[in-house]
């Protein structure tokens, strides 16, 4: 079942702060976040597992509340480079299958 | 190390068409997924493969797709006799597989046009 993502869409100015929120219905393994620019493809920007454990990007930070199958990217200090569409995605299992993406949320940074 | 190439870019197509899209993964990749992208809409699963073999293809409509990745050479996604409502963006992604977490690598797309 697909994620949900909140918001749909985000507007902030340079240097602004922006949280984006990715909910299950069902339990999850990991949780994966990607960054899409218009018309290219989704650059992966950080995985989070069931237990704790993180890879990812230095800039970017995020959380995986298992209990309420939730996970939240934390975008500080916005730059314009941050602008495009983040995907959540989610893993149900270890077994090396196919992640389910979320519809997406819409960030742009203004100057 | 070249990442996960597909081709081709743009495609245009009529109605009743087949449409052929490639997708070489990165070296070293033996899982590939493909996914497709409605304009301003999120990424659907449609199939995920490894050599030779069909993993899950729950996402792919049953009739006129296909998917294929042979022991030589690219993964395909064929669709046959196209329709307008085929038009979207598929995009391929590999990754190294096996259990755990994967991380995903996607390529740059093949945009597909009905006319």
């Amino acid at each position: 079942q697909q994620p949900v993502q909140s918001p749909q869409a985000v507007i902030l100015r340079e240097g602004e702060d922006a949280v984006i929120n990715c909910s299950s219905s069902k339990a999850l393994y990991s949780v994966h976040w990607y960054r899409q620019k218009h018309g290219e493809a989704p650059v992966f920007l950080m995985i989070l597992l069931k237990g704790g454990e993180q890879k990812g990007h230095d800039k970017i930070s995020a959380s995986f509340n298992e209990k309420k199958q939730q996970s939240s990217l934390y975008l500080t200090a916005s730059q314009l480079s941050y602008s495009g569409t983040y995907f959540c995605g989610t893993e149900m299992n270890n077994a090396g299958n196919m992640l389910t993406f979320g519809g997406g949320t819409r960030l742009m940074v203004k100057p | 190390n070249a990442g996960v190439m597909q081709n081709p870019r743009h495609l245009v197509r009529r109605r009743g068409q087949e449409a052929r899209l490639r997708c070489s993964p990165m070296k070293g990749h033996s899982h590939v997924y493909w996914y497709r992208q409605l304009p301003e809409e999120g990424l659907k699963f449609m199939v995920y493969l490894q050599k030779e073999n069909i993993i899950d293809e729950s996402g792919m409509p049953k009739e006129r797709f296909s998917a294929e990745f042979p022991k030589e050479g690219p993964s395909i996604l064929r669709i046959q006799q196209v329709v307008r409502g085929d038009s979207a963006a598929y995009f391929c992604a590999s990754s190294e597989g096996g259990s755990g977490a994967n991380v995903l690598t996607f390529g740059a797309g093949s945009r597909l046009t009905v006319l």
